[in-house]
């Protein structure tokens, strides 16, 4: 089992609409959650942080972690066109130790 | 402006050619990690250093070395690159030893024939 998995996607919403991206890993003494996103030949860009559970917003996008579940969230609202990216999951599998990346989502806001 | 930069940005090489790819920020980060992204194969770790003369191995590091004698320094070193090593490289930077938002530099893409 991979530590950290995600839907491939491609996943494909309307503008405006409500983007939901998934994770979950396996790993239960994780400390730290993390949404990356990237756009194709880019470098990975943070959009959020979790570190407890529950939902973390931060203006159109709300994380969420659910530790007992083992599953974080992204939710995208009034998604727009240059939300158009792969967003990858990571998580601090070992506290102040390695990251493990999900394998990404790519998401496609059509107009 | 606080950033990681990496050199060089593109490369090609041959099978066996020793090569090292420098990675610095200046951000006073004590964390620096690198990573290779191969298609369908996500980002995945090769070795992290929470501080100066501290790494350890990530989750592919054979074939690579890495060295941290200064804090904003972290080169990553092949010593005979083969063709499964081509990929697309990223260093990256976080405050603390670990756990926090990472910083990453623009990639270098490599092309070992």
């Amino acid at each position: 089992q991979k530590e950290v998995e995600q839907n491939s996607g491609p996943l494909s919403v309307p503008e405006g609409a409500i983007a939901s991206l998934n994770c979950t890993y396996s790993d239960r003494g994780s400390q730290s959650f993390f949404w990356y996103r990237q756009y194709s030949g880019k470098s990975p860009e943070l959009i959020m942080s979790i570190y407890s559970n529950g939902d973390k917003e931060d203006g159109r996008f709300t994380a969420q972690l659910n530790k007992a579940s083992q599953y974080v969230s992204l939710l995208i609202r009034d998604s727009q066109p240059s939300d158009s990216a792969t967003y990858l999951c990571a998580v601090n599998i070992r506290y102040g130790q390695n990251f493990v990346f999900g394998p990404g989502t790519r998401l496609s806001v059509l107009p | 402006e606080a950033q990681v930069t990496q050199n060089p940005r593109y490369l090609i090489t041959v099978t066996g050619k020793k090569l090292t790819v420098t990675c610095s920020q200046n951000m006073n980060h004590e964390y620096m990690s690198w990573y290779r992204q191969d298609p369908g194969l996500g980002l995945r770790q090769i070795y992290y250093s929470m501080n100066v003369e501290v790494t350890d191995k990530g989750d592919v590091p054979e074939g690579y070395k890495v060295s941290r004698k200064e804090k904003r320094n972290f080169p990553l070193i092949l010593e005979s690159p083969s063709p499964n090593q081509t990929s697309l490289y990223f260093c990256a930077s976080s405050r603390g030893t670990g756990g926090n938002e990472q910083f990453f530099g623009p990639g270098t893409r490599l092309t070992v024939l």
